[in-house]
């Protein structure tokens, strides 16, 4: 069965800092790696996808993530952070078969940035 | 670009009642979700739906639980008689194919039982 833990439910950086949110999932296969960003009141936007091709993957508004399977992680990353970040982050795993392809999600990282 | 809408964006209801969730996919897309995050909890995988049948299901997706695609845009979610553990934030999500390709969400129904 697959999971996914999200080390850190509240990560608070500076504007401009680094920006790392961690995931590490358990699959059974290889998997469908996604990070989801969710802004207040809104739906779930991908911000990037793993599906087995380069492992450092580029999303969007700057954000990159890096599949290590050795380590079973795939951790966000953003070398300069903006207001605009603040969110909340989800990891997610698919393995799915069939017609199915779920989504197991990550408990979420709230991301707060400070001027 | 396309979107997934949800309706109703919030709904309350006493116990006990019915209530039904609605989506309107992406027109293109095949394979169609619902999820639901109860507050400050992750969110939870409840039912996939593909070819008009149900292809996977949650523990959470008991008898109380139906979906249903009565035209060939809309995709409904029904709780038949709502319990107080209902309240959540209900995602609908569909996708065009299943391999690789991500999920694209709507904007959720805050359902709430009083």
């Amino acid at each position: 069965a697959q999971s996914v833990t999200q080390l850190g439910s509240h990560v608070s950086v500076s504007e401009g800092a680094l920006v790392l949110l961690r995931c590490n999932y358990s699959s059974s296969v290889p998997p469908y790696l996604f990070w989801y960003v969710q802004y207040p009141n809104q739906g779930l936007q991908l911000l990037l996808k793993y599906t087995s091709a380069a492992t450092l993957v580029k999303g969007i508004n700057g954000f990159e993530a890096e599949f290590k399977k050795s380590e079973t992680s795939f951790h966000l990353t953003k070398p300069s952070a903006h207001m605009s970040d603040a969110a909340e982050y989800f990891c997610a795993v698919s393995e799915g078969g069939g017609s199915n392809y779920k989504l197991t999600f990550g408990k979420g990282t709230l991301l707060t940035v400070n001027p | 670009e396309p979107e997934v809408t949800q309706t109703p964006s919030h709904q309350v209801t006493q116990m006990g009642q019915e209530v039904i969730l609605r989506c309107v996919p992406i027109s293109n897309h095949l394979y169609f979700y619902w999820y639901r995050q109860i507050l400050g909890q992750k969110v939870e995988f409840l039912v996939s739906f593909y070819n008009n049948e149900i292809s996977e299901k949650s523990e959470i997706f008991d008898d109380q639980f139906s979906v249903e695609r009565p035209d060939g845009s809309n995709f409904t979610l029904k709780i038949r008689s709502t319990k107080l553990e209902d309240s959540a934030m209900y995602f609908c999500a569909s996708t065009r194919d299943r391999v690789g390709y991500e999920q694209y969400f709507g904007p959720g129904t805050r359902l709430t039982v009083t």
